[in-house]
């Protein structure tokens, strides 16, 4: 079957740097991305890994190891408006769907 | 109006009611699709369309009825709901292209839907 795996919460405090894991067992595999979603809002696309390595934008980094099904999102400097559920997906072929993680809920405190 | 656009923002209705739900997209995409998203549980996709032709159905009740009239719009039809259907349904939109994509979709920001 097709599953992603995230933890449920994660709670940081300001300014630290937080790093939220996702392992996948797809079919096939497309890619993996980062989505973040405040509470009451839309799911906003912030990062996409489709080779092994680290893909830096600003404060927040996504890394991909395909030999380990693995990827983590990195949060440096965190401010209170991280706040947010972080969701990772993943394609599983080529014109495929994309498959989402149940979220992890990131509680930044002051 | 820009990105994507989702009416309206908030439904409640009985189990008899019909109802729908409008999705617009104002990004020049070729594929919409519909999540539900309930609480504590991840995205479910229920529906893609691509260039307007319907390519994913994934086991949705008969009670859920998407219309694609062009690639700009995006309809749900609601009839007979249950309690059960209450939840956050979300709009999206991508460029699908044949090489490689990056998975980005731009989700419109729901439609907070009560059954009762």
């Amino acid at each position: 079957g097709q599953s992603l795996e995230q933890p449920s919460e994660v709670t940081a405090v300001e300014g630290a740097i937080v790093q939220i894991n996702c392992t996948y067992q797809t079919s096939g595999f497309y890619g993996l991305s980062w989505y973040q979603q405040h509470d009451g809002g839309a799911p906003t696309f912030l990062s996409y890994n489709g080779l092994d390595g680290l893909e830096e934008t600003g404060r927040f980094s996504s890394f991909l190891s395909r030999s380990d099904s693995y990827g983590y999102l990195l949060l440096q400097e965190l401010q209170m408006k991280d706040s947010a559920s972080y969701f990772c997906a993943v394609r599983d072929n080529q014109g495929g769907k994309l498959i989402f993680g149940q979220g992890t809920e990131l509680s930044v405190k002051p | 109006e820009t990105g994507v656009t989702q009416t309206p923002r908030h439904l409640v209705m009985g189990m008899t009611n019909k109802k729908s739900l409008k999705c617009e997209q104002h990004l020049g995409h070729n594929a919409m699709y519909w999540y539900k998203q309930s609480a504590k549980k991840p995205l479910e996709l229920m529906f893609v369309y691509s260039l307007e032709e319907r390519v994913e159905n994934n086991s949705v009740p008969s009670r859920f009825s998407p219309e694609c009239p062009n690639s700009s719009h995006l309809f749900l039809h609601l009839h007979t709901l249950q309690p059960e259907d209450s939840a956050l349904y979300l709009c999206a939109s991508s460029q699908e292209t044949s090489g490689r994509a990056n998975n980005e979709q731009f989700f419109g920001p729901g439609t907070r839907l009560t059954v009762l």
